[in-house]
């Protein structure tokens, strides 16, 4: 079956440590999109891609990056992690047109 | 940018009640999902509904769409169906979804 993996699943880090989160799909779909959940304020959308080689920035992007070499994946990397990252990460990707968005399982990280 | 607004923002039942969850969006919508966050964490997909209404098992939702909003009914709840339920839909003309802030159920056994 396809699906969208997320790894780690866990991670604790040190304050000013560069991190990579790992997205990795099996649909082929063209979007991808990580977002973070923390108490208070939902889901909030970090970066996106519409496909290969296009990244765009969310609502609560800076001290994030991506980069989108291929179709199945999306990294996501903390540049130099802050305790105000500490959160939960979720992938999701979908294909082109209104279609339905999957989530991966997510990714706890804690900064230290 | 649009709003989604939902309600109630928690609710106790006893297993075997029925209950409504609200959705309000204050634009107009061409897609809407319902997702159920379990106790682990996960994300579940329960409908992709941009209007109308569809059932899957004791679930079911409807979106109208004109009217802005969507319901979800679940019927005969178990201890199972504990956990949060977020509807999202698209900023307009975008894929990006925007969530509501969800609607945290406890069912008691």
């Amino acid at each position: 079956d396809a699906e969208i993996t997320q790894s780690p699943r866990h991670k604790i880090t040190e304050t000013g440590r560069q991190v990579t989160l790992a997205c990795h799909q099996t649909w082929n779909h063209n979007n991808m999109f990580w977002y973070r959940q923390d108490l208070g304020h939902g889901l909030r959308l970090i970066h996106y891609s519409y496909g290969v080689q296009d990244t765009n920035k969310g609502e609560v992007s800076d001290g994030y990056s991506v980069s989108r070499s291929n179709t199945e994946d999306l990294p996501l990397t903390l540049e130099s992690a802050a305790s105000s990252q500490t959160s939960v990460y979720f992938c999701a990707s979908s294909d082109r047109g209104n279609t339905e968005a999957f989530f991966g399982q997510g990714t706890r990280l804690t900064v230290v | 940018g649009i709003q989604v607004e939902q309600s109630p923002p928690d609710l106790i039942l006893q297993e075997g009640a029925n209950s409504t969850l609200r959705c309000n969006f204050s634009d107009s919508v061409n897609n809407l999902q319902w997702f159920h966050q379990n106790p682990w964490g996960q994300l579940i997909n329960l409908f992709y509904i941009p209007s109308g209404t569809k059932q899957n098992g004791r679930l079911s939702a409807t979106t109208v769409a004109t009217e802005r909003y969507s319901l979800l009914y679940i019927s005969s709840s178990q201890t199972t169906d504990s956990g949060v339920y977020f509807c999202a839909v698209p900023r307009t003309g975008t894929y990006k979804y925007i969530f509501g802030t969800g609607t945290r159920l406890k069912v008691l056994a």
